[in-house]
């Protein structure tokens, strides 16, 4: 059963904390998202890779939000330092193909920065 | 200015009241349109693609149509188990999928 597989599934810290959320994509596929979701701005997308290679992280906040690739089978997204404004679910996705072919989720990281 | 509108926020059914939802777009060159089912504490489920005006998918109860400006979600005689949120998404040349902010549809019975 192929699928994203995302840790931690929830995540409570302070403000000012290193958070490190980890993705593994369905193997084989070539292309990852990190996706925030809240209420008030739905899905975001902040970062997506090709091949490993960053294409666009232009919805990251750059002074603390960072994504890489370690090697094709994780993802991860760290934020140095975390903020409440920060709180939201996290959501990694893949897909075969480039971006104009269906990504598929996992099942998200709850964060709550208090 | 949004680039992928839906219609309604929320949408409330009685069991086999068909009814459609709306996704609207202003992108320019656009590579795909998706619909993606969330369940609550879940991620976006993938449901179709649309790539050209004309184009119709079905998935059981389900039905997308899309058009140059549109897209519509029809659900015919729905049924509890299809209560969610139902999102659209677009995409243009080199860029990742743009999200609405999602139709939340309750089917009572």
């Amino acid at each position: 059963d192929a699928r994203v597989t995302q840790t931690p599934r929830d995540k409570v810290t302070e403000m000012g904390q290193e958070v490190t959320m980890r993705c593994q994509p369905i193997l084989g596929h070539n292309t990852v998202f990190w996706y925030r979701q809240t209420m008030m701005q739905g899905l975001e997308l902040l970062a997506y890779f090709r091949n490993r290679a960053p294409l666009d992280d232009s919805g990251m906040p750059k002074d603390r939000f960072s994504a890489e690739m370690p090697d094709a089978t994780l993802a991860t997204l760290k934020i140095q330092p975390s903020e409440p404004r920060d709180s939201a679910v996290y959501f990694c996705a893949s897909g075969l193909g480039g971006t104009s072919t269906e990504a598929f989720f996992g099942q998200g990281t709850r964060l709550t920065v208090v | 200015e949004d680039q992928v509108t839906q219609s309604p926020e929320a949408l409330r059914l009685q069991e086999g009241e068909s009814s459609s939802l709306n996704c609207s777009y202003t992108v320019s060159g656009l590579r795909g349109l998706f619909w993606y089912r969330q369940d609550p504490g879940k991620g976006p489920e993938f449901l179709f693609t649309l790539y050209s005006a004309g184009e119709e998918k079905e998935k059981e109860r389900l039905k997308a149509t899309l058009t140059k400006k549109e897209s519509f979600l029809h659900i015919t005689a729905p049924k509890p188990e299809d209560s969610a949120t139902y999102l659209c998404a677009v995409n243009q040349a080199g860029t990742a999928l743009i999200f609405g902010k999602g139709t939340t549809l309750s089917v009572s019975s």
